[in-house]
C-alpha cells in the first residue's frame, strides 16, 4: 500500500542550529512533493514545492531535497529561531498530478529552544 | 480576499445528529478538498472536487457526503454523526494551473467537531 512517513517524534533543537526533517514514501512515483507548516489551532500553510526532476530547492532559510531513488525528501531550516517552532507536513500527489488529490504525512513537530 | 472560510469553528453533536460543515473560497479555485486531522494520523482526505458538479472520494469517505454546485462552495455533510467522527476538519482549495501551479493547497482555519 502507499505510505508517507514522517518522524512522529518531536524534534528539539537549539536556536541557531539547522533543523532537518525527513519524509519517506513507498509505492509512489510522485511528480512533485510539497512541504507545509502548521501552527497550533490553524490550518497548514504552503512553504515549498519540489518537482521530481529537481534535486534541491531553496527559499530564504529553507532548503528541500528530493531523492526519487531513496524515495525521500529532507527539509532543512538553517539558523533556526524559536518562531520556527511548528509542525511541518510533507505531501505528495496521489495518482496523476491533475486529480487534485494530495496525500499528507502525519507531520513532525519542531521545537526550537532559545 | 478572505481566502478559504470555514463555518462553524466549533461544534458539538450528539450521536445520530446530522450537520453540514460549510466551506467557501473566493479565489476562483477549481479544486476543493476536505480533510480530517486526528492526533498521530496527519491529514486524511475525505472527499475532493475538481470542479463544479464533479466530486470523488478520498481515503476516508464513509459517513460523509459532499456536493459542488458552485465553484465557490463545497459543503461537507455528516448524515448521522458518530463518536469516531470527532476530529478537526479542514477545507482546502487549489488552482492546479495558477502561479506556482501543482495543486498548492490553501487551507481554512478548521472546524473542531466533537460527537458525544
Amino acid at each position: 500500500s502507499q505510505k508517507i512517513e514522517q518522524n512522529s517524534e518531536a524534534l528539539n533543537i537549539q536556536e541557531g542550529k539547522t533543523a532537518t526533517l525527513t519524509c519517506n514514501y513507498t509505492n509512489y512515483s510522485p511528480a512533485y512533493l510539497q512541504w507545509y507548516r502548521q501552527d497550533p489551532g490553524r490550518g497548514p500553510v504552503f512553504l515549498l514545492l519540489i518537482r521530481e526532476n529537481e534535486k534541491e530547492k531553496r527559499k530564504e532559510r529553507l532548503k528541500v531535497t528530493f531523492d526519487t531513488t531513496l524515495k525521500q525528501s529532507l527539509f532543512h531550516i538553517t539558523a533556526s529561531q524559536p518562531a520556527d517552532s511548528a509542525t511541518y507536513l510533507c505531501a505528495l500527489a496521489a495518482g496523476s498530478s491533475n486529480t487534485g488529490k494530495l496525500i499528507f504525512g502525519q507531520g513532525t513537530t519542531l521545537q526550537v529552544k532559545p | 480576499n478572505a481566502g478559504v472560510t470555514q463555518t462553524p469553528k466549533f461544534q458539538v453533536l450528539k450521536t445520530g445528529q446530522s450537520m453540514t460543515l460549510q466551506c467557501a473560497q473566493d479565489m476562483n479555485h477549481e479544486y476543493m478538498s476536505w480533510y480530517r486531522q486526528d492526533p498521530g494520523m496527519g491529514l486524511r482526505l475525505i472527499h475532493y472536487s475538481v470542479g463544479a458538479g464533479i466530486t470523488d472520494q478520498g481515503e476516508v469517505p464513509n459517513g460523509y457526503n459532499v456536493s459542488r454546485s458552485t465553484t465557490e462552495d463545497f459543503p461537507l455533510r455528516l448524515l448521522s454523526a458518530a463518536p469516531s467522527q470527532t476530529s478537526v476538519y479542514f477545507c482546502a482549495s487549489s488552482n492546479p494551473t495558477g502561479p506556482g501551479g501543482k495543486n498548492i493547497q490553501y487551507f481554512g482555519a478548521g472546524t473542531r467537531l466533537s460527537v458525544l
